[in-house]
């Protein structure tokens, strides 16, 4: 079945670093891909999305890239900020599915040091 | 602004009560879905209804049960409430065809 691998956290970085999470899938057909955000406390917040092969998706200086070669959306950042510490997860949604169920990924913590 | 809303925050209950949560949705979603998350399992599904009355299994309704009498609104319920249910409870909409997810903040519950 569709599933959605992501780097194991927690991950720690200094302020200012470059941020990379990654994330392969598996799926039949062509899924949209999407990054979620889960700050302490809160539910989840769509990041960015990408829905089809070669699509960058952005949002407040996060950046990821669907890959269909190599079944990837890794998520990135050029320079982090003490508020980018939360838990972020990597997901798939395919046409084919009822409902338009998502699948997650594990999550990935991370923290930054001022 | 998408708004999904959960009747309480924290909740605590006995094992044996019966637990209702509540989701309210004010986009006009047809889709509405229940998650639980667990440290170390990720978001996982319990239900999840496509329009008023209708409803799906997720990957673990054991334990669980759902009612939807309104577009808006989508319940969780536990008929009798087990410590291996204590966990955080998520509430999720989407149009019909949209893949978007919207959460709402998340139901903690502890059953003692």
């Amino acid at each position: 079945g569709d599933s959605v691998t992501q780097m194991e956290g927690p991950v720690t970085l200094s302020e200012e670093a470059f941020l990379t999470i990654n994330c392969t899938y598996t799926a039949t057909g062509y899924p949209s891909l999407f990054w979620y955000v889960q700050y302490p406390g809160e539910g989840l917040q769509l990041l960015l999305k990408a829905t089809k092969a070669d699509d960058k998706g952005s949002n407040k200086g996060f950046e990821a890239t669907y890959r269909k070669e190599t079944t990837s959306f890794h998520l990135e950042k050029g320079s982090v900020q003490v508020s980018d510490s939360a838990v972020y997860f990597c997901a798939l949604t395919g046409l084919y599915s009822s409902a338009s169920k998502i699948i997650f990924g594990s999550g990935t913590r991370l923290s930054i040091r001022p | 602004d998408v708004k999904v809303t959960q009747s309480s925050r924290y909740l605590v209950k006995r094992t044996g009560e019966k637990v209702f949560l509540e989701c309210v949705q004010d986009m006009d979603h047809e889709n509405m879905f229940w998650y639980r998350q667990d440290p170390g399992l990720g978001l996982r599904l319990i239900y999840f209804s496509y329009d008023v009355k209708m409803k799906e299994k997720g990957d673990i309704p054991e334990g669980y049960s759902v009612s939807r009498e309104k577009k808006e609104r989508f319940s969780l319920i536990l008929e009798s409430a087990s410590t291996n249910q204590t966990s955080m409870y998520l509430c999720a909409s989407s149009r019909l065809h949209g893949h978007e997810q919207y959460f709402g903040p998340g139901t903690r519950l502890t059953v003692t």
